[in-house]
């Protein structure tokens, strides 16, 4: 089982609708998770940190976290075409001083 | 100034070549990285250095040798790289106890011919 799964998409939305994000984790002892933001061509960057149980929101963005369950997700409500990239789920392994990047999920904001 | 500066952005370099990557931060950033990032994959992790000493090696292959000079520069000396070894390479760095919100440079593109 990989460290940190999401799924590559693309994940299509059309403008104004909300986009769900989803990432799961294999470490029950990590203890905050980081969602960055990487346009093509681009390097990535941090966009929402969450480091307990519920949701934490940030202008458009809410990510939720559910340590039962091992999930993070991230929503993106009024999507935008700007929003179109690919968003990394990065999570510190519960032992080390260093960040595992998901695969990362192209999302797609239609017109 | 909130901005990690990588030169050169574009980088060809043939097998039997030596060439450096240069990174550079005035954020007053104790912990850098360097990552390796291939084409619709994610960042990997290559180095960590804390307060200008090697923290972390992911088992990288000795024709890359990282260095720290001081606490705004990093550096990664390439020598005798392979075909594979073109990729994205991303410089990183972050505050001492906020090690997990990374600012990135905008990266070298390499190409080993």
């Amino acid at each position: 089982q990989k460290e940190v799964e999401q799924n590559s998409g693309p994940l299509s939305v059309p403008e104004g609708a909300i986009a769900s994000l989803n990432c799961t984790y294999s470490d029950r002892g990590s203890q905050s998770f980081f969602w960055y933001r990487q346009y093509s061509g681009k390097s990535p960057e941090l966009i929402m940190s969450i480091y307990s149980n519920g949701d934490k929101e940030d202008g458009r963005f809410t990510a939720q976290l559910n340590k039962a369950s091992q999930y993070v997700s991230l929503l993106i409500r009024d999507s935008q075409p700007s929003d179109s990239a690919t968003y990394l789920c990065a999570v510190p392994p519960g032992t080390a001083s260093k960040l595992t990047f998901g695969t990362g999920t192209r999302l797609q904001v239609t017109l | 100034d909130t901005e990690v500066t990588q030169t050169p952005k574009h980088l060809v370099m043939g097998m039997t070549n030596k060439k450096s990557l240069k990174c550079e931060q005035h954020m007053g950033h104790r912990a850098m990285y360097w990552y390796k990032q291939k084409a619709k994959k994610p960042p990997e992790l290559m180095f960590v250095y804390s307060y200008e000493k090697l923290s972390i090696n992911e088992s990288v292959p000795s024709r890359f040798s990282p260095e720290c000079p001081n606490s705004s520069l990093l550096n990664l000396h390439l020598h005798a790289l392979q075909p594979e070894d073109s990729a994205l390479y991303l410089c990183a760095s972050s505050q001492e106890g906020r090690v997990y919100e990374q600012y990135f440079g905008p990266g070298t593109r390499l190409t080993v011919t």
